[in-house]
């Protein structure tokens, strides 16, 4: 299995909804990440986690909280979101930290309302 | 800090043409550089890396870029385009060996005429 999945594939939601976004991967990965993509654009860093621990937080707004309960899972919480916040979403897994090559899901596409 | 550069926003090319897609990028010390593609409604997908080993580097899909450290290139061809080939490509790099520090540039988009 060399999958990344993302759940849910579109997501419409707004601005006082509370929603999640979930990733999971069975690589034994143990680099995590989640990155936010404009369209025509290319990805932004977000989160890292690094086995199971917040490694790397890139200035996200606390409107967005990522969690990671096990080293297959992550999942983004989303709360009071703004229209700004319309995107796709990518998880990505890598063995590691180092330069590994990444592995992204075919990503989460948010619209805020 | 490092950075890449993709000159344009479009390239076409026809079914069987040589693709070209040009990547300069910018670091005081030695980076890692990749091309990622990305499919629509995908996430991307690593073609290939240069992790300072062979200059020039094979990747999937029968891509292949060669590192020139004196032009600072990184440019990414391949002989024969196919309409399959139709994506949008993003050059990247990394100078502290760490996929958390990875830049991409703005990418590139390729159509391929039948």
């Amino acid at each position: 299995d060399t999958e990344v999945t993302q759940t849910p594939k579109h997501l419409v939601m707004g601005m006082t909804n509370k929603k999640s976004l979930k990733c999971e991967q069975h690589m034994g990965h143990r680099a995590m990440y989640w990155y936010k993509q404009k369209a025509k654009k290319p990805p932004e860093l977000m989160f890292v986690y690094s086995y199971e621990k917040l490694s790397i937080n890139e200035s996200v707004p606390s409107r967005f909280s990522p969690e990671c309960p096990n080293s297959s899972l992550l999942n983004l919480h989303l709360h009071a979101l703004q229209p700004e916040d319309s995107a796709l979403y990518l998880c990505a897994s890598s063995q590691g930290s180092g330069v590994e090559k990444l592995f992204f899901g075919s990503g989460t596409q948010l619209s805020v309302l | 800090a490092q950075s890449v550069t993709q000159l344009g926003s479009h390239v076409s090319v026809s079914e069987g043409a040589l693709v070209l897609l040009r990547c300069n990028y910018s670091s005081s010390v030695p980076p890692y550089l990749f091309w990622y593609v990305q499919y629509p409604n995908q996430g991307l997908q690593l073609l290939l890396k240069y992790t300072s080993a062979a200059t020039l580097v094979k990747g999937i899909n029968g891509f292949e870029a060669e590192f020139k450290k004196s032009e600072t290139s990184f440019h990414l061809t391949k002989p024969s385009a196919h309409m399959s080939d139709a994506a949008e490509y993003f050059c990247a790099v990394s100078v502290s060996g760490a996929n958390s520090k990875l830049t991409f540039g703005k990418g590139i988009t390729l159509s391929v005429r039948p």
